[in-house]
């Protein structure tokens, strides 16, 4: 069965803190790797993730995949009450109909 | 995703009866996605339709659920005879297909979320 797990589950942090969300997936016919920011509202896209090595920026937050260890980690730099949300990972495979398989969740939360 | 839209936003209903869910892609969008979310849990697929037919049902319960995406008008998912076990968010995602890249991008909708009293 295909599974998508991260780590960790929970995280709470000081506002100005780094912090490094993981994924990783137990899947047959990978295809990319997709992470979202949920805060008590839709799954807001983060970033799409298909070729191993090349890291995805947007502002403060970065993204990579290694596809040979099959996981992806989350960075957000200098952390703010803003980016309290639950963090998805989610897999798409090849073949099926662009279905994603998403993991459980990260729920962070930035203190001042 | 401000373009896909659900409605309602928070529906209740009492044990055996019927909840229907509606979502309206982002435009021109022919793609759409449900996912289940359950107290505490990750999104669960339940059922993949382009317009006027379902591609991929595997992830929809076999019995009460039912889902539609009609030629005019909004994606409909269905629950008839509701318990409190459907009670969850529902969400609804539309396809973006990346020009070029061959990969898909989906958009969600803000969800139901559905009580069953």
């Amino acid at each position: 069965e295909d599974k998508v797990v991260q780590s960790p589950l929970s995280l709470v942090v000081h506002e100005g803190d780094t912090v490094t969300l993981n994924c990783s997936y137990e899947v047959t016919n990978f295809r990319s790797l997709l992470w979202y920011k949920q805060e008590k509202k839709a799954p807001t896209f983060l970033f799409m993730l298909t070729s191993s090595g090349i890291e995805k920026k947007s502002g403060r937050l970065s993204s990579i995949l290694d596809k040979k260890e099959l996981s992806s980690i989350l960075n957000i730099t200098a952390t703010q009450t803003g980016d309290s949300a639950i963090y998805l990972c989610a897999v798409l495979l090849t073949g099926t109909a662009s279905k994603l398989t998403f993991g459980t969740g990260t729920r962070l939360q930035v203190t001042l | 995703n401000a373009g896909v839209m659900q409605n309602p936003r928070h529906l209740v209903r009492r044990r055996g009866q019927e909840a229907r869910l509606r979502c309206s892609p982002m435009k021109g969008h022919s793609h759409v996605y449900w996912y289940r979310q359950l107290p505490e849990e990750g999104l669960k697929f339940m059922v993949y339709l382009q317009k006027e037919n379902i591609i991929d049902e595997s992830g929809m319960p076999k019995e009460r659920f039912s889902a539609e995406f009609p030629k005019e008008g909004p994606s409909i998912l269905r629950i008839q005879q509701v318990v409190r076990g459907d009670s969850a968010a529902y969400f609804c995602a539309s396809l973006a297909r990346t020009r070029g890249k061959g990969t898909d991008t989906q958009y969600f909708g803000p969800g139901t979320r559905l009580t069953v009293l």
